[in-house]
């Protein structure tokens, strides 16, 4: 069955800090990972990634996946306190369905 | 386009009592799924569809019914609800095209005396 772990769970951070949150998975025909943010209400979305080895960049967030190591990470930079939320990584396999780890929640203070 | 909506926000229960909670998106997505989000576990997939006429389960779907009659239109059913069906609920759409992400809708906040 196709599994997602995210860690760390939790973080707490300064604003400025730069922090990388790491998803590992398992699964048994590859197709997707994608990263959202949740802040009080529905996920939104931040980056789906399907080749391993090309970081994909929105401003400050950037994120990579290593098929390899069957692993991706979301890098932070600079982090401000609006970036404070939960962060969930997603696995699309060989079936239709989004298999969701966890979750990281950030906590960014001034 | 409004995206994806669901009905209601927040809805109160007592146990064994029955609801559905609606779910539409106007984008003309084949895919809807329906997850639940409990505090430290992530969204979990109950159910989902691949296109009018055809769900199947997720990865918990006891106590919880679907159907897809139209594309439109994805709603749950709690037959009679437990306590254990207190959760955070979130509908999701997308197309099928290839790199296409997931939207998902506002969520509704279900409470199970």
């Amino acid at each position: 069955e196709d599994k997602v772990v995210q860690s760390p769970l939790s973080l707490v951070v300064h604003e400025g800090d730069t922090v990388t949150l790491n998803c590992s998975y398992e699964v048994t025909n590859f197709r997707s990972l994608l990263w959202y943010k949740q802040e009080k209400k529905a996920p939104t979305f931040l980056f789906m990634l399907t080749s391993s080895g090309i970081e994909k960049k929105s401003g400050r967030l950037s994120s990579i996946l290593d098929k390899k190591e069957l692993s991706s990470i979301l890098n932070i930079t600079a982090t401000q306190t609006g970036d404070s939320a939960i962060y969930l990584c997603a696995l699309q396999g060989g079936s239709e369905k989004l298999v969701f780890g966890k979750g990281t929640k950030l906590t960014v203070n001034p | 386009n409004a995206g994806v909506t669901q009905t209601p926000k927040f809805q109160v229960l007592k146990t064994g009592q029955s609801m559905t909670l609606q779910c539409a998106q106007d984008m003309n997505h084949e895919y809807m799924s329906w997850y639940r989000q409990d505090p430290g576990m992530g969204l979990r997939l109950i159910h989902y569809s691949v296109g009018a006429g055809i769900t199947d389960q997720g990865e918990v779907p006891n106590g919880y019914n679907v159907s897809r009659s139209t594309t439109e239109d994805f709603p749950l059913r709690l037959l009679s609800a437990a306590p254990s069906q207190t959760s955070v609920y979130f509908c999701a759409s997308r197309s099928g095209a290839p790199g296409e992400t997931q939207y998902f809708g506002p969520g509704t906040r279900l409470l199970v005396l």
